[in-house]
């Protein structure tokens, strides 16, 4: 059964730091790329960021694009979100979520339970 | 970025209803479209991808059609467990987005 397990989130000061960790399982973790989603309050779905199996490959929403970094262990089977110089508006649930297909085109199959994270004085 | 429109926004339906939700591209993306339904405090659920195809164990009552800019997803007899919001996102470049979402309550 896959499952994705993420953790890392809580309430933090903007301009500060924070990481998310995805622990994943039930599938072979270094076939897949791998994503992270999140959700305001109230709000849509926002893709905030992707990694190739390798970490050849990456992309990042321009909200997030110079102060966000993901990265994954494929020992560890584990993605990660480095968030910097956080923001109030990056207040949201973060959602890690696993392509379908191994290659492109990228929409998910499975996705984490989330975690929220709160930016807030 | 191409930027993805949902319509409408809310939908209020009954039980039995044919129910019709709209998702606008703003530039063509072939068939690259999925649909999620989300209920509240629960992770998205993928019910169609390439605009068209069903996602193993989704009831056949949901389907989904069109090509390059608009794309439908229909219900075709609303059952008491699909009261939820649903979302529409697409995949043809790295960058992907999602529409706003379609809120369907129970008229």
């Amino acid at each position: 059964e896959v499952q994705l397990v993420e953790s890392g989130g809580g309430l933090v000061q903007p301009g500060r730091s924070l990481r998310l960790s995805c622990a994943a399982s039930g599938f072979t973790f270094d076939d897949y790329a791998m994503h992270w989603v999140r959700q305001a309050p109230g709000k849509g779905l926002e893709w905030v960021s992707g990694i190739s199996w390798n970490s050849g490959s990456i992309g990042y929403a321009d909200s997030v694009k110079g102060r966000f970094t993901i990265s994954r262990d494929n020992a560890k089977n584990s993605l990660y979100l480095q968030m910097n110089s956080l923001r109030a508006e990056d207040t949201a649930l973060y959602y890690c979520a696993k392509p379908a297909s191994r290659g492109r085109p990228y929409y998910f199959d499975y996705w984490g339970q989330g975690t929220l994270v709160t930016v807030s004085s | 970025d191409i930027q993805m429109t949902q319509s409408p926004s809310t939908l209020s339906a009954s039980v039995g209803d044919r129910v019709t939700i709209t998702c606008r591209a703003s530039q063509s993306i072939s068939s690259w479209l999925a649909w999620y339904q989300q209920k509240p405090g629960k992770a998205p659920k993928l019910l169609i991808y390439k605009a068209s195809s069903l996602e193993s164990g989704v009831p056949s009552r949901f389907s989904g059609s069109g090509s390059g800019t608009e794309f439908t997803l229909t219900i075709s007899s609303l059952q008491p467990d699909d009261f939820a919001t649903y979302y529409c996102q697409q995949y043809n470049s790295y960058s992907l987005t999602f529409g706003g979402g379609t809120k369907v309550e129970i008229k």
